[in-house]
């Protein structure tokens, strides 16, 4: 059970590239999330999904894109990498039942560090 | 607006010092308060609280939650340089929404 799995974990893009964060888990978890997480700052919430074929905004959609074709993988796409998007992200997964079962622990991948020169 | 504050920003100790991390929160739809330890990596869990009162205990840590005072506490005791860490405290509510705090970064010295 390899849990949460993502890739690469280090990347250094030019401005203006694209390049896509990948997210795979073997939890069966529906609900699917990635975050970004500045120095010193707390998590902000970039995309979540709460099954496959379901993707909705977070806080801070801007520059990015997200699909879920399927319960395993939630891959996150940088169109236009700006220097802006220099931070590190994490992919994460919790298991719900639906409305009023409360949320679960949150399970998250190890983190990609992007630089963007 | 949801929110949750830590404090303080950041602590430093000296091994076998007792430390006590706070986290208070505004949440519309309070669902659980987890806490989690962040090393150089992603974060891992700790405890999950839903009810008032009743101490979520690991170790040498453990964890309680006030409802009506609408705050959290985790408390350390006999700290070692392997507590070394961010410790974040997050809300959730709902069931897909998850608030985090800026975290508590704590330095233990040997």
């Amino acid at each position: 059970n390899a849990g949460v799995t993502q890739t690469p974990k280090f990347r250094i893009l030019k401005i203006g590239q694209s390049m896509t964060l990948q997210c795979t888990q073997d939890m069966n978890h529906n609900y699917m999330y990635w975050y970004r997480q500045d120095p010193g700052m707390g998590l902000k919430l970039i995309y979540y999904s709460v099954g496959a074929g379901i993707t909705d905004k977070g806080e801070v959609p801007n520059g990015y894109n997200v699909s879920r074709s399927t319960t395993e993988d939630f891959p996150l796409r940088l169109e236009l990498a700006a220097p802006s998007q220099t931070s590190v992200y994490f992919c994460a997964s919790s298991y719900s039942t639906g409305f009023g079962s409360g949320a679960n622990v949150l399970t998250f991948g190890a983190g990609s560090r992007l630089t963007v020169l | 607006e949801d929110k949750v504050v830590q404090s303080p920003l950041s602590l430093v100790v000296h091994e076998g010092d007792t430390v006590t991390l706070n986290c208070s929160y505004e949440v519309t739809n309070f669902r659980s308060l987890l806490w989690y330890k962040q090393e150089k990596k992603a974060p891992t869990f700790l405890f999950m609280l839903t009810s008032s009162g009743i101490e979520k205990k690991s170790g040498r840590l453990s964890s309680i939650l006030d409802k009506k005072e609408l705050f959290s506490i985790l408390n350390i005791t006999a700290t070692q340089t392997g507590d070394s860490a961010v410790y974040l405290c997050a809300l959730t509510s709902g069931t897909y929404k998850y608030i985090f705090g800026t975290g508590t970064r704590l330095k233990v010295l040997a």
